[in-house]
């Protein structure tokens, strides 16, 4: 069975650092990765996914991703952190390659420090 | 155009009572999914409409769980003789299809106690 792991539940950077979340998955099949956004008392929200092709993802917010099949990583990245980037950041996979159930990581709550 | 919303947004409830959560879907999405998301965890796969039919229930915990989707837009989650470990955020999301992107709802927060 798939599983994702997301190192770090919590992170904290600085105004204008870079943000790194890290996601591994477990797949004998490259699955479809997907990064998602929660805000307080709010629904997930999509920030980038990889399906095919491109293995370097944009998404919304300045954020992107990066498929790196030999290290089974998709870690997420943003050059500079805004205090709006505040969240909670979730890490998740296609059970299997394109199908609808969605297994996802713990989550990692992103501060951003002034 | 509206997203995925769910009532109530907060329940409480007592042990062993039954509770209903709504969800009403992005409207032409045909597939609509419930998860459940713990505290301090990521959601989980609870079960899958396609239309009006459960494609894959195989999410629930038992069979104090049931949902439904009679017309293929709304849908409601049903849990009889709740326990206090039932208490979680019970989060819906809907896409056009099983293969689309998955937009998710704010959830609805279950408390049993």
């Amino acid at each position: 069975a798939q599983s994702v792991t997301q190192l770090g539940s919590h992170v904290s950077v600085s105004e204008g650092a870079l943000v790194l979340l890290r996601c591994n998955y477990s797949s004998s099949v490259p699955p479809y990765l997907f990064w998602y956004v929660q805000y307080p008392n709010q629904g997930l929200q999509l920030l980038l996914k990889y399906t095919t092709g491109a293995t370097l993802v944009k998404g919304i917010n300045g954020f992107e991703a990066e498929f790196k099949k030999s290290e089974t990583s998709f870690h997420l990245t943003k050059p500079s952190a805004h205090m709006s980037d505040a969240a909670e950041y979730f890490c998740a996979v296609s059970d299997k390659r394109g199908t609808y159930k969605y297994i996802f990581g713990t989550g990692t709550r992103l501060k951003v420090l002034a | 155009g509206a997203g995925v919303s769910q009532t109530p947004s907060n329940k409480v409830t007592e042990k062993g009572k039954y509770v209903e959560l709504r969800c009403d879907p992005i409207s032409g999405h045909t597939a609509l999914y419930w998860y459940r998301q713990s505290l301090g965890q990521g959601p989980e796969f609870l079960i899958y409409f396609q239309g009006t039919g459960a494609a894959d229930d195989s999410g629930l915990p038992n069979d104090r769980f049931f949902a439904v989707r009679p017309e293929g837009s709304v849908s409601t989650l049903k849990i009889q003789r709740t326990e206090r470990g039932d208490s979680a955020v019970y989060l819906c999301a809907s896409s056009a299809g099983p293969t689309d992107t998955q937009y998710f709802g704010p959830g609805t927060r279950l408390t049993v106690l």
